[in-house]
C-alpha cells in the first residue's frame, strides 16, 4: 500500500497560516492525494484533495511538488475550530478507492 | 453537501449480544459505503467495503462472520457486530462515496462499549 509520512503534531496561532506538510515518495501517476480532517470523538471531515495541480477550495489549498512526492496542506488563516488531526491519504485507484489512513498531524492552535 | 448519519451514536451492551449500526447517506445515493474502526489513540482501520447489492469485501484479518454487513439500498448500509465481547469496543465508523466521486463523506461515528 501505497504510504505518506506526517509530522507527529504541530502548533500554531490563532488568525496565522498553517503549512501542513506531507511526504508520499511511493506516489504513482494515477493516485489522488487526500486530505481529511478528525475532531476528537468525531467521524472524518473532507478536507480536500487533487492530483497534479494546486487547489483550492473554502477550506484550505492544497500544493502539490512538481515531482508529486510531497505536498502541504495551507490553512490560511487557523482558527480554534480548525484543532484536529490532519491526515494526508494515497487514494490509489487500482485499489478499489480504498483510503489507508497513516496517523496524521495533530494540530494545535493557540488562542 | 453530503450528509452521512449513524445510528446509535453510542451502544453499550452486555458481552454475547449483537449490535446493528446503521448508517445512511441523507441527500445523496451511496453506491459504495465503507466501515471503519478506530481504538484510542490510533487511526482510522478499514474493515470493509460494500457496494450496493453485492456482497460486502472484508480486509485481511476482519471476520466477516462476526462483522455482517448489509448495503441494502443506495442509502443504507448496516454493521451487525455479532456475539460481542470487551475486545470489540470500539469508535466505529461508516463513509458514503457517490459514483464516480474522489471523495468520501463519513458519518458521525458510533461508540460501542461492550461490558
Amino acid at each position: 500500500d501505497a504510504k505518506t509520512t506526517q509530522p507527529n503534531s504541530m502548533e500554531s496561532n490563532e488568525e496565522e497560516p498553517v503549512h501542513l506538510p506531507c511526504n508520499h515518495s511511493t506516489i504513482s501517476g494515477t493516485d489522488y492525494i487526500h486530505w481529511y480532517r478528525q475532531l476528537p470523538s468525531q467521524g472524518p471531515e473532507y478536507v480536500i484533495h487533487g492530483l497534479t495541480s494546486n487547489v483550492n477550495n473554502r477550506m484550505a489549498s492544497l500544493a502539490i511538488a512538481e515531482d508529486r512526492k510531497s505536498s502541504t496542506l495551507i490553512l490560511h488563516r487557523a482558527t480554534l475550530r480548525d484543532a484536529a488531526v490532519y491526515y494526508c491519504i494515497l487514494r490509489v485507484k487500482s485499489n478499489n478507492r480504498k483510503l489507508i489512513w497513516g496517523l496524521g498531524t495533530s494540530l494545535a492552535v493557540n488562542p | 453537501g453530503a450528509v452521512v448519519s449513524q445510528h446509535p451514536s453510542r451502544v453499550i451492551c452486555k458481552s454475547g449480544t449483537s449490535v446493528k449500526i446503521e448508517c445512511r447517506s441523507l441527500d445523496f445515493q451511496a453506491t459504495t459505503m465503507f466501515w471503519y474502526r478506530q481504538f484510542p489513540k490510533q487511526s482510522l482501520m478499514l474493515m470493509a467495503t460494500s457496494n450496493e447489492g453485492s456482497k460486502a469485501t472484508y480486509e485481511q484479518g476482519v471476520e466477516k462472520d462476526k462483522f455482517l454487513i448489509n448495503h441494502a439500498s443506495l442509502t443504507l448500509s448496516t454493521l451487525t457486530v455479532t456475539s460481542a465481547h470487551p475486545e470489540d469496543s470500539s469508535f466505529y465508523i461508516c463513509s458514503a462515496s457517490r459514483t464516480g466521486a474522489n471523495e468520501q463523506f463519513f458519518g458521525p461515528g458510533t461508540r460501542l462499549t461492550v461490558l
